[in-house]
Formats: structure tokens, C-alpha cells, sequence
């Protein structure tokens, strides 16, 4: 089946370290999207990229970095820079006349 | 600031009933609207959409209405169904699809038996 597929579904990071949330897609859609979800509040775009080996900041990026090495990967790695990393994490991906396909998303809590 | 605004955190219709959900923009360069529902501990799954050139689309029981001079937007569920249940994105980019989307804060919509 294709789809988005993220993973771990749930994670926990101590204080001070990175982790890295990873997103695989097999629907061979060029543009791939991270979005943060925090309680009462809508989707908000923190990296996006358009084409492999290149990406763009979004709304939040602080805290965050990126890579576009292979078409369907797009990890994001949460590092100790980020203040406030306890979320719900999402991945989307899609081509350029299609809507944003999702995937589960991660949960990361902070111990 | 926030670009897109639906203003009613939570909605309860019962069975039967039409479901009518509210979104409000401010940026004039937004010219494609999209609807997602979302479950808990799930992603949003695309649900319905409209471009600018458009002031209604359907599909099935799904309606989304675009009011431009207003800069308003609704989502009509007709009829509901309990299995409708869930969290409702509204959304807004300025170009297809590829851009990127701003979403507003969501709509819990219960629907009862």
C-alpha cells in the first residue's frame, strides 16, 4: 500500500539531547512537509521541501533541522535548542497539483 | 497573527442533521481552501477543497462554500453521521497545492445518536 509512514509512533527525549523523527513515503510525491500540533491549536509548518536536496523554513523552525537526502525521506531532528519539544509531530507529502497526504504523526514527550 | 480562524472550538449536531462548520480568513493572496478531519492519534486525511474561481463545490455529503467578499468559508455535513465525529482543519494556501498551508485551530464536531 502507498502511504506516509512515521516512526517511532511515540518517543521521549531527555533534556538536552537531539532526536530525530523520521517520515518515509513511497507515493513518489516531490514536495514533503513537517507540521507541529500542540493542544487547541492548528497544524503549524515547521520545514518543507520541494525537491530532493533542498528545503525551506517555515513558520517555527527554530530548534529544528532538516534533510532531503533520498525522494522519499524527510527526517527531522528535534534538537536541545528547541525550548518547547514536547508535541505531536506530523509528515506530509504531495505532489504539486494534489493535496497534502499525511501520516500518523509522532508523539514526543519530554522525561 | 492568525491567518486563518475558525472560531468555534467544538460543535455538536445530532444524527440526521445538517453540520455546519466556520472558517475565517484575513490574507487576500489565499486563493485555495482545503478541509481535513482528523482523528485522535491519527493524521488529517484530506476531506474536500475549493479554489478562488469557485464559490461552492460538493461531494457526496460534503459541501464547502467560499464567500470571498466575506472572506469566510463553511464546511455543510449533510446528513451527519456518528462516524463524522472528529476534529475539522480548515486551511488556505496562496497557489495549488504545493504551497504551503496555514491551518486554522480546528472544530471538534460531536455528532449524537
Amino acid at each position: 500500500d502507498g502511504g506516509i509512514t512515521q516512526s517511532p509512533k511515540y518517543l521521549f527525549r531527555k533534556e538536552g539531547q537531539n532526536v530525530t523523527l523520521s517520515c518515509e513515503q513511497n507515493l513518489n510525491h516531490d514536495a514533503m512537509y513537517w507540521y507541529r500540533q500542540d493542544p487547541g491549536q492548528g497544524l503549524r509548518l515547521i520545514y518543507y521541501s520541494q525537491i530532493v536536496n533542498d528545503f525551506q523554513k517555515g513558520d517555527i523552525a527554530e530548534g529544528y533541522s532538516v534533510s532531503r537526502e533520498k525522494k522519499e525521506s524527510f527526517p527531522l531532528t528535534v534538537t536541545s535548542a528547541q525550548k518547547n519539544p514536547t508535541a505531536f509531530y506530523l509528515c506530509a507529502s504531495s505532489r504539486f497539483d494534489q493535496p497534502q497526504h499525511f501520516g500518523d504523526g509522532t508523539r514526543l514527550s519530554i522525561l | 497573527d492568525q491567518q486563518v480562524k475558525q472560531n468555534s472550538p467544538s460543535l455538536s449536531v445530532q444524527e440526521g442533521r445538517i453540520s455546519i462548520l466556520n472558517c475565517d480568513y484575513t490574507n487576500s493572496m489565499f486563493d485555495y481552501f482545503l478541509w481535513y478531519k482528523k482523528y485522535p492519534a491519527e493524521g488529517p486525511t484530506f476531506l474536500i477543497s475549493i479554489s478562488s474561481i469557485k464559490d461552492k463545490n460538493e461531494d457526496g455529503r460534503f459541501t464547502v462554500f467560499l464567500n470571498k467578499s466575506a472572506k469566510h468559508l463553511s464546511l455543510h455535513i449533510v446528513p451527519s453521521q456518528p462516524g463524522d465525529s472528529a476534529v475539522y482543519f480548515c486551511a488556505a494556501s496562496a497557489g495549488e497545492y504545493g504551497n504551503k498551508l496555514v491551518f486554522g485551530a480546528g472544530t471538534i464536531l460531536r455528532v449524537k445518536s
